[in-house]
């Protein structure tokens, strides 16, 4: 089945950039959103945004112009760059794949989750 | 943005109770709500999606209704396995937004 798993530095520098990556295996990553999702230490879930093999992407507007997203289908890869973090930056990061059917959409499945902490 | 709400934000129960979480809607989101159980240093797990439409592999004592605003989550006997937080989420429209957690305690 497919599996997902994400990968990067676990620790960033505040004003920093960081980066993350989203492997895909046992499926294609071809004609489906990629989502990305946090969760603080101790709190809730927060949808980060997502990006379509076609290049279609939406943010949330609480990160503003700091996300940038993208997808690599040769490589069955999603990525994600957050600029300009800060200690409210870390989190466990997860992505996870939107499935979309007439019946509604949802996220399934999700990566084991990354954390990372923000912090000189 | 829609905001969703869950109640209660904790609950204590016993092994074979019926237990019941709510979700609200700030709008209308027809039937686009989904539910995940997440374990503790886990990833959260898909139970519910479409309201009401039981994921494969997840166990039948779960069960998920409720349309527009209004949605609910019943585990029908608890059992030592569900003692988690479980989260609904809506897929109306971006961005994606969960309600803030129901921790299921053991009492």
């Amino acid at each position: 089945q497919v599996q997902l798993q994400e990968s990067g530095p676990g620790l960033v520098k505040p004003s920093e950039t960081l980066s993350l990556t989203c492997t895909v295996s046992g499926g294609s990553i071809s004609n489906y959103y990629w989502s990305w999702i946090r969760q603080p230490a101790g709190k809730g879930l927060e949808w980060i945004g997502r990006i379509h093999t076609s290049g279609s992407a939406n943010n949330n507007p609480s990160l503003k112009s700091r996300l940038t997203m993208s997808v690599d289908t040769s490589k069955n890869q999603s990525s994600l760059k957050l600029t300009s973090v800060t200690a409210a930056d870390t989190a466990v990061y997860y992505c996870a794949r939107e499935v979309d059917r007439g019946s509604g959409r949802w996220f399934d499945p999700w990566g084991q989750g990354t954390l990372v902490t923000v912090s000189s | 943005d829609i905001q969703m709400t869950q109640s209660p934000s904790s609950l204590s129960a016993s092994v074979g109770d019926r237990v019941t979480i709510t979700c609200r809607a700030s709008q209308n989101i027809s039937s686009y709500l989904n539910w995940y159980q997440q374990k503790a240093g886990k990833a959260p797990n898909l139970l519910i999606y479409a309201a009401s439409s039981l994921q494969s592999g997840v166990p039948s004592r779960f069960s998920g209704s409720g349309s527009g605003t209004d949605f609910t989550l019943t585990i029908s006997s608890l059992q030592p396995e569900d003692f988690a937080t479980y989260y609904c989420q809506q897929s109306y429209s971006t961005p994606r937004t969960f309600g803030q957690g129901t921790e299921v305690e053991f009492k």
